[in-house]
């Protein structure tokens, strides 16, 4: 999965509890991504992140938020006001700016509401 | 807004036939066009790309796909199919979304079962 570790690879939440993300990468990529995928719905994006310390609102962000303090980190967090988190989550990174800018991506957290 | 449609949710074909992934594509402007496979509990692995130039590009695992300007296609293809190209394929397109920054913007899947 191309250098790219997201972690826990399985995430049990209660109701009403915030749980984090991790994603973290090592292919010197400034772009990062938060996808979510959920049966036949495709990938819908949540968060992106171009360089440090700056992220941006993708199509999904209601109930979930990020930080990028670091070029390597980019972790979400579910929050409670997110009413359906049950999903797998996908984690991505790419050279911005480029036409060619493939994204590569993690091997998922699958998250589960109890 | 780019978008894409994968009119197929799943297709059959048999070990040794010739596979087809249908997609098509509605753009403002150039399309620049991607395929991604992923295995079950997996994230997506990168096949191939259209930037430019010639309409047959060729990708990994011995996939290609077709360009088609006037059926705005770009149909993903395998010569002969193999049980392990079994996944689920998705095809994508580049959106610009300000700032020189562009985002994918993916189909909902195609799953590929190749039956022995």
């Amino acid at each position: 999965d191309g250098g790219i570790t997201q972690s826990p690879k399985y995430l049990f939440r209660k109701e009403g509890q915030n749980v984090t993300l991790s994603c973290e990468q090592n292919l010197n990529h400034d772009a990062m991504y938060w996808y979510r995928q959920d049966p036949g719905q495709g990938l819908r994006l949540i968060y992106y992140s171009q360089i440090v310390n700056d992220f941006q609102k993708g199509d999904i962000a209601e109930g979930y938020s990020v930080s990028r303090e670091k070029k390597e980190s980019f972790p979400l967090t579910v929050t409670s006001a997110q009413k359906n988190p049950t999903a797998f989550y996908l984690c991505a990174s790419s050279r911005p700016g480029s036409l060619y800018n493939e994204q590569f991506f993690g091997p998922g957290t699958r998250l589960t509401v109890l | 807004a780019q978008s894409v449609a994968q009119p197929e949710d799943q297709v059959n074909v048999a070990e040794g036939n010739p596979l087809t992934v249908k997609c098509t594509y509605s753009v403002s402007g150039n399309p620049y066009l991607f395929w991604y496979v992923q295995y079950p509990n997996r994230g997506l692995q990168f096949l191939l790309k259209y930037i430019t130039g010639d309409n047959l590009v060729k990708g990994s695992y011995g996939f290609e796909a077709e360009f088609n300007k006037s059926q705005t296609s770009f149909h993903l293809k395998k010569p002969s199919a193999l049980v392990s190209d079994s996944a689920l394929y998705f095809c994508a397109v580049r959106d610009n979304i300000g700032s020189g920054f562009q985002k994918l913007v993916f189909g909902t899947g195609t799953r590929l079962l190749v039956s022995p």
